[in-house]
């Protein structure tokens, strides 16, 4: 069963708007979250995190939300950038500082549109 | 300084072939894993190691073999390649204390077992 759910593969934004991409969870245990991007034929690039005990995160154009009660997360992306169309990871890490590795959402896709 | 470092970057193998796909990271990371893509799927944890001389399983570690005898290497086994197997295939590593960081990922190797 997955523990890590992006219920939308894909999200299309005009340039200049906001993109907001969404991660529900259903292990409670997880100590950290953590967003990743990436681009074809390169593997993932760390771009923020969130501990459990936090509720919003900022660094720049992206902000992490954590709604621990609803058991989601979502990523804004303002003002979205052509360069920032790429695959999203939601993904996870367990109470060990991430000792065993990471649970990973099967990804969306962001188109930003001109 | 060369990160996560994965070799090769493409492979083709016949069904029942052996073969390791290495990774090397030059961070002095204790942390490492490893992780296959398909599509659709996002990203499956398969082994990982919290330092030299100690691995775990992941997710779906059937068919696939790890050591850690150093600390920068953690190569991955295949021990009779299976058609099931045929996927991107990605090394990360990190900081034991990196929670919030993450993990630093190589830029994967394609393997297609036919």
């Amino acid at each position: 069963d997955q523990q890590v759910k992006q219920n939308s593969p894909s999200l299309s934004v005009q340039e200049g708007r906001i993109s907001i991409l969404n991660c529900d969870y259903t292990n409670s245990m997880f100590d950290y979250f953590l967003w990743y991007k990436k681009y074809p034929a390169e593997g993932p690039t760390f771009l923020i995190s969130i501990s459990s005990i936090k509720d919003k995160n900022e660094d720049g154009r992206f902000t992490v939300f954590l709604n621990k009660s609803a058991k989601h997360l979502s990523l804004h992306i303002v003002p979205s950038q052509p360069g920032d169309s790429a695959v999203y990871f939601c993904a996870a890490s367990g109470t060990g500082g991430g000792a065993d590795g990471l649970t990973f959402g099967k990804g969306t896709h962001l188109i930003i549109q001109p | 300084n060369a990160g996560v470092t994965q070799t090769p970057k493409f492979q083709v193998l016949k069904t029942g072939q052996s073969m390791t796909l290495q990774c090397a990271q030059d961070m002095n990371h204790e942390y490492m894993s490893w992780y296959r893509q398909d599509p659709g799927m996002g990203l499956r944890l398969i082994h990982y190691s919290v330092g030299a001389g100690i691995t775990d399983q992941g997710e779906v570690p059937n068919g696939y073999n790890v050591s850690r005898s150093t600390t920068e290497d953690f190569p991955l086994r295949l021990l009779s390649a299976a058609p099931s197997q045929t996927s991107v295939y990605f090394c990360a590593s990190s900081y034991s204390t990196q929670g919030a960081s993450g993990y630093t990922f190589g830029s994967g190797t394609r393997l297609t077992v036919v």
